[in-house]
C-alpha cells in the first residue's frame, strides 16, 4: 500500500489555467506538508498542515491555496498557472511536526506551457 | 534562520569507491538530522536520521555521525554501487519547523 499518494503524477497544462494535485496518507500522521522542487533539485517547503490547520505558510503567491478537508487529505490548488510555477511538487506527511521521519510521496511534475 | 550546506556535486566514483558527502548545518536547539535519498524520475526516501548528537544513523551500507561539535552530519559509504547513483539530501528538523533541506549532491557511480 502507498503511504503517501498523490494525483496526478504528470500534469501539462497552459498558462492562465487552474489545476489542482491531490494528496492522501494512509499513516495516520497528523502533519501533512507541501514541498515543491525546482529544476536545479532544491527543494523548498510550502506549506504544512497540523490535524487540518495551517501552521507553516511560507513566501508562496496567492495563486497557491491548500485545503485539508480531513488530516489523511492535504490537496493543493492552484490558480492561473505561470511558467515560473513549473516544478515537481511533493506532499508529505509525518507523526509530528518535529524529529520524526517525514514521508514524502512520489511527486507530481507539473509543466506549465 | 536555520539552514543546512552540502557539498556541491556533482560527485563522480568508479564502483567501489570510497563516498563522502559533507553536511554542516545552522540551527538554535538542538535539531535531528536527516539524509534522504532521490532516485532519478522518483520521490524522496529516508536513507538515516539521527536525533541527538553523537548518534551514529546508517542503512544500505551508509552512515553519518551527529557532531554537534562541528555542527556536520557527514555522509559515508565504504564502496558505493552504480545502484547508488541518486541526489543525496542532507536534511534538518526542529520543534514547530518543517524539514529544511540543503541543496542536493548528485551522485554518479560508473562500472
Amino acid at each position: 500500500d502507498t503511504a503517501v499518494s498523490q494525483t496526478p503524477k504528470y500534469l501539462v497544462t497552459q498558462m492562465g489555467n487552474d489545476k489542482s494535485i491531490k494528496c492522501e496518507q494512509n499513516l495516520g500522521h497528523d502533519t501533512m506538508y507541501w514541498y515543491k522542487q525546482d529544476s536545479k533539485k532544491f527543494l523548498k517547503i510550502m506549506f504544512s498542515y497540523n490535524n487540518k490547520e495551517l501552521i507553516i505558510n511560507e513566501t508562496v503567491p496567492n495563486r497557491f491555496s491548500p485545503k485539508s478537508p480531513d488530516k489523511a487529505h492535504l490537496n493543493l490548488h492552484i490558480n492561473s498557472l505561470e511558467l515560473g510555477d513549473s516544478a515537481v511538487y511533493f506532499c508529505a506527511s509525518s507523526p509530528e511536526s518535529s524529529g520524526n521521519t517525514i514521508y514524502f510521496g512520489e511527486g507530481s511534475w507539473l509543466t506549465v506551457v | 534562520g536555520d539552514s543546512v550546506t552540502q557539498m556541491e556535486g556533482p560527485v563522480t566514483l568508479s564502483e567501489e569507491a570510497f563516498l563522502t558527502i559533507n553536511c554542516t548545518y545552522t540551527a538554535t536547539g538542538y535539531p535531528s538530522l536527516f539524509w534522504y535519498v532521490q532516485y532519478p524520475g522518483e520521490g524522496l526516501q529516508l536513507l538515516l536520521k539521527a536525533t541527538k548528537a553523537d548518534d551514529k544513523g546508517s542503512n544500505k551500507g551508509f552512515e553519518a555521525t551527529y557532531r554537534k561539535e562541528t555542527t556536520s552530519f557527514h555522509l559515508e559509504k565504504g564502496s558505493v554501487q552504480v545502484s547508488d547513483s541518486a541526489v543525496y539530501f542532507c536534511a534538518l528538523n526542529q520543534a514547530g519547523t518543517a524539514l529544511i533541506f540543503g541543496k542536493g549532491t548528485t551522485l554518479s557511480v560508473s562500472s
